[in-house]
């Protein structure tokens, strides 16, 4: 069964270094997001991506965040200088073609900032 | 603005014995409701879905959900826990557009089950 694969699993990285964590989705998929889940809350959306441009961003998703489909096949979520409050975990899923599809979720990227 | 909540954080049943877990939402408009389930170590798996239509809705493993519009709940069920039933469980409302589906997550229920 096809799934959304994401690297590293594990990211530790210094206060204001820039970090990019990178997600296959599922290849016939038209839709693609990245959450976040800061550990002992909820699962908070940060970013849709349609169509090769951001459809839809929460307040978290500030000029820090960027994200990117580099080559048709990987999405990448850009943190340009991480603070400590950006720990957390880091789903990124995708869905198929429609928007109602399922979405699919990725294991997760645990990013530790120190 | 949509919210999701889920009143119990914790919830430890026997194996064998049925189980509720219970969700809230608030959207102005009809729903697009979810279940997912999270084990450790990996990314949330969809359970289940309401769209529109028949209110009560079966999913994978056996688990069920009655979307009630009057309650603005959206209960997931299962008659009878099993081990492997033991995660945390994520339920969400969704808003549609044409250009994707922004999920709002509650806070998730953790399932123990004791032998």
């Amino acid at each position: 069964e096809p799934e959304v694969t994401q690297t590293p699993s594990h990211q530790v990285t210094q206060m204001g270094q820039e970090v990019i964590l990178r997600c296959v989705p599922i290849s016939n998929h038209l839709y693609f997001y990245w959450y976040r889940q800061i550990l002992g809350q909820k699962v908070e959306f940060l970013v849709s991506f349609y169509n090769n441009e951001i459809s839809e961003k929460s307040e978290i998703f500030d000029d820090q965040f960027s994200v990117e489909r580099p080559d048709g096949s990987n999405f990448t979520l850009k943190i340009r200088s991480t603070k400590l409050e950006d720990s957390a975990m880091y789903f990124c899923a995708s869905s198929g073609m429609s928007s109602l599809s399922e979405q699919y979720f990725g294991p997760g990227t645990r990013l530790t900032v120190t | 603005a949509q919210s999701v909540t889920q009143p119990d954080i914790h919830i430890t049943v026997s194996e064998g014995a049925s189980l509720e877990l219970r969700c809230n939402y608030s959207y102005g408009a009809t729903p697009y409701l979810f279940w997912y389930v999270q084990s450790p170590g990996q990314g949330l798996q969809l359970l289940l879905k309401y769209f529109s239509g028949d209110t009560l809705v079966q999913g994978i493993k056996g688990f069920e959900a009655e979307f009630k519009r009057s309650q603005s709940s959206f209960n997931l069920r299962k008659p009878s826990v099993h081990w492997s039933d033991a995660a945390e469980y994520f339920c969400a409302v969704g808003t549609t557009n044409n250009a994707g589906n922004m999920l709002t997550f509650g806070g998730g229920t953790r399932l123990m089950v004791k032998p």
